[in-house]
């Protein structure tokens, strides 16, 4: 099955506060999980990415957190600003293309 | 540096007409391929190519036909327009061994 579930679907927080968006997949030959970030009228556009040799991945205020007894993986946001309000979308590929996308995250941060 | 270009950005169609939409990048890049979105159905692989004159279907290739003659460019054929086929379509190409996605700014379609 080649399948990437992504929850939940939209997301409020409040500035400041931290972001979790989840994904889990089921294919084990999947072996690089990226997220994208998408602003309105505009195409996604690579956040950070995270292979399964590694628990964890911290760029800036962006985490990826991967366990990959559980095939989850999940963003999280620190410190949450209006300016992230996006869609996030993850990913999983079992090689460097062909990617399969999870459906989704609007995330919305108030000011 | 264009990076990847799409045309049109927004065509209306009828049912039954035919269209392609158009994709270049400049990046020298391997890999391309055509993603379809729609709301709560994320992004779709339609079709996809790993160099020029390779081609292959992703998961929603129905009513859909690629080619690849250049590195560059990738067209997207609709053959016979169906009101299912309203979305947006996205381009995106990378080097064949790197993760980086890099995506056009999408061609919004509808078909009445």
């Amino acid at each position: 099955q080649q399948q990437v579930k992504q929850s939940p679907q939209s997301l409020i927080v409040q500035k400041g506060g931290i972001s979790i968006i989840n994904c889990a997949y089921e294919n084990t030959a999947f072996d690089y999980f990226p997220w994208y970030q998408q602003f309105p009228g505009k195409g996604p556009a690579l956040l950070i990415a995270i292979r399964p040799d590694v628990s964890e991945k911290k760029e800036g205020r962006f985490t990826i957190s991967f366990n990959k007894s559980a095939k989850q993986f999940s963003l999280h946001i620190m410190d949450s600003q209006p300016g992230d309000s996006a869609t996030y979308f993850c990913a999983a590929s079992p090689g460097t293309y062909k990617y399969i996308f999870g459906t989704g995250t609007r995330l919305k941060v108030l000011a | 540096n264009a990076g990847v270009t799409q045309t049109p950005k927004f065509q209306v169609l009828k049912t039954g007409q035919s269209m392609t939409l158009q994709c270049a990048q400049d990046m020298n890049h391997e890999y391309m391929s055509w993603y379809r979105q729609d709301p709560g159905m994320g992004l779709r692989l339609i079709h996809y190519s790993v160099g020029a004159g390779i081609t292959d279907q992703g998961e929603v290739p129905n009513g859909y036909n690629v080619s690849r003659s250049t590195t560059e460019d990738f067209p997207l054929r609709l053959l016979s327009a169906a009101p299912s086929q309203t979305s947006v379509y996205f381009c995106a190409s990378s080097y064949v061994n790197t993760g980086e996605l890099f995506f056009g700014e999408g061609s919004r379609l509808t078909v009445l």
